[in-house]
This record gives structure tokens, C-alpha cells and sequence, in this order.
């Protein structure tokens, strides 16, 4: 089983929709991160969380929100789709105790297409 | 402005063949730096850090010019699985935000 699973892993909506996206990690981790990957955008931050209590916006976090529900869970809601939300979504998870091997580890990615 | 700019390639080198990916960051107070790897429809995966002293493992090479800020990545002796979308990472403190590049596409040709 994957470390960090996201569901679901395709999702097809239609404008104006409420969407979450769920992220659960085993790893342990504390830091917990969203982000969405375009062609040709590259992988852009959307929201993160140092732990329970603390969230954080990233670059582009209009039109999105989170949930920390627990230390393992991460969600991600998109309260009223629209198209240029369609995109792949990432979910990671890091160890505040190893900062410096900067190595996240991502979910499979949620493919999200929004009509 | 980008936090970090790579060249997008394609690349398409024939096997055996040595290659290297350029990036360059634009926060000269980034902190560290990392080269992932991509797999097509897969999620990124760490392939080595990056430190000032320049660091080798295996066929990979990275180096890191502050003065420049720029990060170089080396792959010699290409092989066909070698083939995959190589993205830069910058973080401006430890731990915290991480910065990609849009990555740059590698096909290694048999």
C-alpha cells in the first residue's frame, strides 16, 4: 500500500460543484502540503499545514480550501469548481525533523476535470 | 518572476550519451536545493540533493553556483530508463515552502 494515498484518483465534474479531494499518509509526517501540476506550470503550491493547527496559504489558493483533520489527513476542497481548476493535484507529506534532505513524498496525484 | 526557470527540452540523447539540465532560481536567499524525477503520469520522486560542494552519486552529478543561482544536473552514460521529466527544487527555508521548476523532458534513445 502506498504511503500517501489520495482519492479519488479521477474525478470528472461540472462547473459549479463542491469537490474534496482526501489525502492520507502512514508516514508519520507532520507537514502536509497540496499542490496542483500544469503543463507547462509546473507543480504550484496550494495550501500547506506544519501540523493540526497550523495552515497555511500558498501561491494560489483562491478558490480552494483545506482541512487538517488529523495528523495523517490532509483534504482539499474546491467549494465551486470551475474549468481552469481542471488540473492534477499532488498531495505530500514531509518530516519536519529531516528539513534539509527536502524530500517529499507524493500521493499518486488526483486527476480532476471540471466540465 | 519565477522562482525557478529550467529549459523544458525535449531532450532526446541517444544511449550512453552524457546530458545536462540547467536551472536557475532568482531568491539568492534559497536555501536548499534538490533535482526530483518525474515519471510520465506518476508523481515526483526525490532524486538527489544539491550542495555547494557539488555532489556525485553513481551517473548523476549536481552542482550549485550560488554567486550564479544556478543548479546544474549531469547524467552520463544514459540509459533507456533514464527517460523522464527532471524538475528542479528551491527552498527558501528549511523546510518550508518548496519551489519546482516545469521540468525538463529527457528521452534517452536506443
Amino acid at each position: 500500500d502506498a504511503d500517501v494515498t489520495q482519492t479519488p484518483r479521477n474525478r470528472i465534474t461540472k462547473t459549479g460543484k463542491r469537490i474534496m479531494l482526501e489525502c492520507s499518509q502512514t508516514k508519520g509526517h507532520d507537514r502536509m502540503y497540496w499542490y496542483r501540476q500544469d503543463p507547462g506550470l509546473g507543480l504550484r503550491l496550494i495550501y500547506y499545514s506544519f501540523d493540526v493547527k497550523d495552515i497555511n496559504k500558498g501561491e494560489i489558493s483562491d478558490g480552494y480550501s483545506v482541512s487538517r483533520q488529523a495528523q495523517a489527513k490532509f483534504s482539499l476542497s474546491l467549494e465551486s469548481a470551475i474549468p481552469n481548476q481542471t488540473a492534477l493535484y499532488f498531495c505530500a507529506t514531509s518530516d519536519s525533523g529531516q528539513p534539509r534532505t527536502g524530500e517529499l513524498f507524493f500521493g499518486e496525484g488526483s486527476r480532476l476535470t471540471v466540465l | 518572476r519565477k522562482e525557478v526557470e529550467q529549459d523544458p527540452g525535449p531532450f532526446n540523447v541517444p544511449e550512453g550519451a552524457t546530458v545536462a539540465f540547467n536551472c536557475t532560481y532568482s531568491n539568492s536567499a534559497s536555501q536548499s536545493f534538490f533535482w526530483y524525477r518525474q515519471d510520465c503520469r506518476k508523481e515526483p520522486k526525490l532524486l538527489m540533493s544539491v550542495y555547494s560542494s557539488g555532489n556525485e552519486d553513481g551517473r548523476f552529478t549536481a552542482q550549485l553556483n550560488r554567486a550564479s543561482q544556478y543548479i546544474s544536473l549531469l547524467i552520463r552514460d544514459s540509459k533507456l530508463s533514464d527517460s523522464a521529466t527532471y524538475l528542479c527544487v528551491v527552498n527558501l527555508h528549511y523546510g518550508n515552502q518548496f519551489y519546482f521548476g516545469t521540468g525538463t523532458s529527457l528521452t534517452v534513445i536506443p
